[in-house]
């Protein structure tokens, strides 16, 4: 298996804009994460999927955050509009049952200016 | 890949050497631990884990120790490589989802 899969790597986007990201967990996998790494907070829970269900959203700083998973094999975090604040390393991890070890993808660095 | 803060405890060990890196977990109903390696530009890669029922784990040149009483964690890498040299940080685990991630240390290589 080729491991946790990130797209983009890198975004640069204007303010205002709005941002995709995209994830392929393990297969096999049923909990997928999205995290958010600064150096301020380092990783910070945005948001936990289980069997393609999000159990728990409390992490997503404001309603500008949205993701889905519409199935066992992809997931998307949105952030529409973009502001700069929103700056950071994005990772998506994913994990057999959730309470095991957590595999993270390359991560996709984000960039609003 | 930075972990974390403005002020990332850093480690300096010359190549060849044993490094020790410490880390303090908060929650005492944690019963799961994972080390992690942050490679700059990359995301964490999973170093070694233990339970709460071991005290020690050993894997290739990497071992981890686990204090429940003091609620302390640490990984112990023999004869450190220059490929050693990034961010660790320690994630501990309740039995849910929530890992609690560590502030992070950052380990450079001396050659």
């Amino acid at each position: 298996d080729a491991g946790v899969i990130q797209s983009p790597r890198h975004e640069v986007t204007e303010m205002g804009q709005e941002v995709t990201l995209r994830c392929k967990p393990i297969s096999g996998h049923n909990s997928l994460f999205w995290y958010r790494q600064t150096m301020m907070r380092g990783l910070e829970l945005l948001i936990y999927f289980n069997n393609n269900v999000p159990i728990d959203d409390s992490g997503m700083p404001e309603d500008r955050f949205s993701a889905k998973m519409p199935n066992a094999s992809f997931s998307t975090l949105k952030i529409q509009p973009s502001e700069p604040r929103d700056s950071a390393v994005y990772f998506c991890a994913s994990s057999l049952t959730g309470a095991d070890e957590a595999f993270f993808g390359q991560g996709t660095r984000l960039t609003v200016v | 890949g930075e972990s974390v803060g403005l002020h990332l405890p850093t480690l300096s060990v010359q190549e060849g050497d044993n490094s020790i890196i410490n880390c303090a977990y908060s929650n005492s109903a944690s019963d799961y631990f994972i080390w992690y390696k942050q490679e700059s530009g990359k995301g964490p890669q999973f170093i070694i884990d233990i339970r709460s029922n071991m005290d020690k784990r050993q894997g290739q040149r990497v071992t981890v120790l686990l204090n429940k009483t003091v609620k302390h964690l640490s990984l112990q890498i023999a004869a450190t490589q220059p490929g050693d040299s990034a961010v660790y940080f320690c994630a501990e685990n309740p039995g849910t989802y929530k890992y609690i991630f560590g502030t992070g240390t950052r380990l450079k290589v001396l050659a």
